[in-house]
């Protein structure tokens, strides 16, 4: 079945930068793109960016241009982000979710705590 | 990118039907047969629970449906039961930049 697992959850300071991953399983890594989504506590869903795993080309939410980097280890069928210049706005849970018509699955999200 | 503009808070009693709007532009929900609805309780990472603006992914029950005209899609939920009460966001899964943005969210009362 399909997964997508999370890790990197933590505590942050200011300034630091934080790298999440996504570890895929139970399809073609690379067939389909990854999506990043963030919610602050209490705020609505924020769309981040994507990542296409067979190419490595990505789009960035306007929002975050200059500070986020998406990257993959198709080896490891795994993505990951890495958001820097960490501000105390930027705590949050961040998902990753396979893109497609409807993003069907998503993986359990992983709380960044900047403090 | 400006977020798709829902209505903040929508409440139904047992068994009655809720409807949720999702308002974009032509260049997103309008311009596409392509919206999503997510539902998400408290702590939880968001379902899916319609893509393509009408089709329901296995395993979501048939209370739930989607429409759209123009730019505005609709989410109803029929025959509320006490879990359909939840956030909910609309998001537009095709547009003209390739930049994506969720709806403002619904939180459904039941």
């Amino acid at each position: 079945q399909v997964q997508l697992v999370q890790s990197g959850a933590g505590v942050k300071k200011p300034g630091a930068s934080v790298k999440l991953s996504c570890e895929a399983s139970g399809y073609i890594f690379t067939n389909y793109a990854i999506h990043w989504v963030r919610q602050a506590p209490g705020q609505r869903l924020e769309w981040m960016g994507w990542l296409n795993p067979d190419n490595g080309k990505t789009k960035y939410s306007q929002t975050f241009q200059d500070r986020l980097t998406f990257t993959r280890d198709t080896s490891a069928s795994t993505a990951y982000m890495e958001l820097s210049n960490l501000r105390s706005e930027d705590t949050a849970v961040y998902y990753c979710a396979r893109g497609s018509s409807g993003w069907h699955y998503w993986g359990q999200g992983a709380l960044i705590t900047v403090s | 990118q400006s977020a798709l503009t829902q209505p903040p808070s929508a409440s139904g009693s047992l068994g009655q039907s809720v409807t949720i709007s999702c308002t974009g532009t032509s260049s997103d929900v309008g311009g596409y047969n392509y919206v999503s609805w997510y539902q998400q309780h408290p702590g939880k990472a968001p379902k899916l629970i319609i893509y393509e603006v009408t089709r329901r992914p296995s395993g979501v029950p048939d209370r739930f449906s989607g429409s759209k005209s123009g730019n505005t899609a609709s989410l109803t939920v029929s025959g509320l039961q006490a879990e359909d009460e939840a956030d909910y966001y609309c998001t537009s899964d095709a547009n003209t930049n390739g930049l994506y943005v969720f709806g403002t969210g619904t939180r459904v009362t039941v």
